[in-house]
């Protein structure tokens, strides 16, 4: 069974640019099955999408969020990655990373990380 | 981009109890609704896809229905691992979009 999970930093500055990987285990991401993505949770919130990855690199972002951020993947590692620039204390949340059902089309995301809190502050 | 709203915002049930909790979407989304189970420290966990498909391991006594812009996630008789926040999902039409979330308490 396949399992994430999320590494980062934890507490970061404003307007620097935070950095998550998302190791993956029992399964791999060079398969052209899934599709992978970064979702966050603000205190209290619900949860919001940031952006996501196919399997051939084609990358998909939030509107809100697209000016900032970047998903990459890196199959070598097993890994896939988020950056998002420019940071402020609206950035703070719970950030998960995921990978969809196996298929074509519309996926539901069925596997997902613990979570990594991230904290701006100066 | 689509609104999910979901109600209530908070639930109080008893053990054994049959609840049931409705996300309204802006406009339609066919039939792309999921529904994920929320716990502190936890990875979400996937219940229903495609309004709904029970996804593999998730007890029968979770159940989805609905179309277009009206769902439901129903537990048929409560379990003490069940109490948790339950967030619906539209993957139909990007961006993604989640409801706000229901808080599934004990009374």
């Amino acid at each position: 069974q396949v399992q994430l999970q999320e590494s980062g930093p934890g507490l970061m500055k404003p307007s620097q640019t935070l950095s998550l990987t998302c190791i993956v285990s029992g399964g791999s991401t060079r398969s052209s099955a899934y599709n992978w993505g970064w979702f966050r949770q603000h205190p209290g919130k619900g949860l919001e999408w940031i952006g996501h990855i196919y399997y051939s690199g084609s990358t998909y972002y939030s509107p809100s969020l697209e000016s900032r951020v970047t998903v990459s993947l890196d199959t070598s590692k097993n890994q896939f990655s988020l950056k998002l620039s420019s940071v402020t204390a609206a950035d703070s949340a719970v950030y998960y990373c995921a990978r969809t059902h196996r298929g074509g089309g519309l996926l539901p995301f069925d596997s997902w990380g613990r979570g990594t809190l991230v904290t701006v502050s100066s | 981009d689509i609104q999910m709203t979901q109600s209530p915002s908070t639930l109080s049930a008893s053990v054994g109890d049959r609840v049931t909790i409705t996300c309204r979407a802006s406009q339609t989304i066919d039939i792309y609704l999921a529904w994920y189970q929320l716990k502190p420290g936890k990875a979400p966990k996937l219940l229903i896809y495609r309004a709904s498909a029970l996804e593999s391991g998730v007890p029968s006594r979770f159940s989805g229905s609905g179309s277009g812009t009206e769902f439901t996630l129903t537990i048929s008789s409560l379990q003490p691992d069940d109490f948790a926040t339950y967030s619906c999902q539209q993957y139909n039409i990007s961006p993604i979009t989640f409801g706000q979330g229901t808080r599934l308490e004990i009374k």
